[in-house]
């Protein structure tokens, strides 16, 4: 069975600082590995990593995905209190049909303090 | 960019009725629409994968006949809660792929059975 896990589960720091999100994978066929930040509604796309070693970046976020040991991480640098959310890493396997279920950790709720 | 909606938002029922939520790709063919749930403080829960034209695919515990899938076209699916029970109440989100591995997801509906 697929499994996703992500630490730390909770997370609480204050403006400024640096965060960062922990995600390992367990998936058959892996193929690659998605990242959204959840607010108060649906989750938002932030990144797809499919390569190892390229980090993305957007702003003040990158991320990294290390297949070797099967893991990525999402880093969070200056945080500011709207960075405060959950943030869902989301393992996605190859599929010969069109239909690519994602399995998804946990998430991280993040709290950026003022 | 891919947009889903949603409707409704946000719905209050009584115990024992049905209600249907709608999920539609505004400026996209979706060939693969998912249904997740999701309770306060969890992660998504996949439900079910919907294919236009076929039967949903259902995980393992859900049950299809309390949860009523149909993707008639390739831009709308719907789920019907039917006979709805307060252990229904949660944040159900759809999410829609064209042919990619990206999924977007829609805004979700807040479902609270009274």
């Amino acid at each position: 069975e697929d499994k996703v896990v992500q630490s730390p589960l909770s997370l609480v720091v204050h403006e400024g600082d640096t965060v960062t999100l922990n995600c390992s994978y367990e998936v058959t066929n892996f193929r690659s590995l998605l990242w959204y930040k959840q607010e108060k509604k649906a989750p938002t796309f932030l990144f797809m990593l499919t390569s190892s070693g390229i980090e993305k970046k957007s702003g003040r976020l990158s991320s990294i995905l290390d297949k070797k040991e099967l893991s990525s991480i999402l880093n969070i640098t200056a945080t500011q209190t709207g960075d405060s959310a959950i943030y869902l890493c989301a393992a996605v396997p190859i599929s010969s049909g069109s239909a690519r279920q994602l399995t998804f950790g946990s998430g991280t709720q993040l709290t950026v303090l003022p | 960019g891919a947009v889903v909606s949603q409707h409704p938002s946000r719905v209050i029922c009584k115990s024992g009725t049905s209600v249907k939520i709608e999920c539609r790709s505004l400026d996209f063919q979706a060939t693969t629409m998912f249904w997740y749930r999701q309770f306060p403080k969890q992660s998504l829960m996949l439900m079910a994968t919907s294919n236009e034209g076929s039967k949903a695919t259902y995980e393992q515990g859900v049950e299809k006949d309390k949860f009523l899938i149909n993707h008639a076209s390739l831009t709308l699916s719907t789920l019907t809660v039917t006979s709805a029970h307060p252990e229904d109440s949660s944040f159900y989100i759809c999410s829609a792929t064209e042919q990619g591995y990206e999924q977007y997801f829609g805004p979700g509906t807040r479902l609270t059975v009274t």
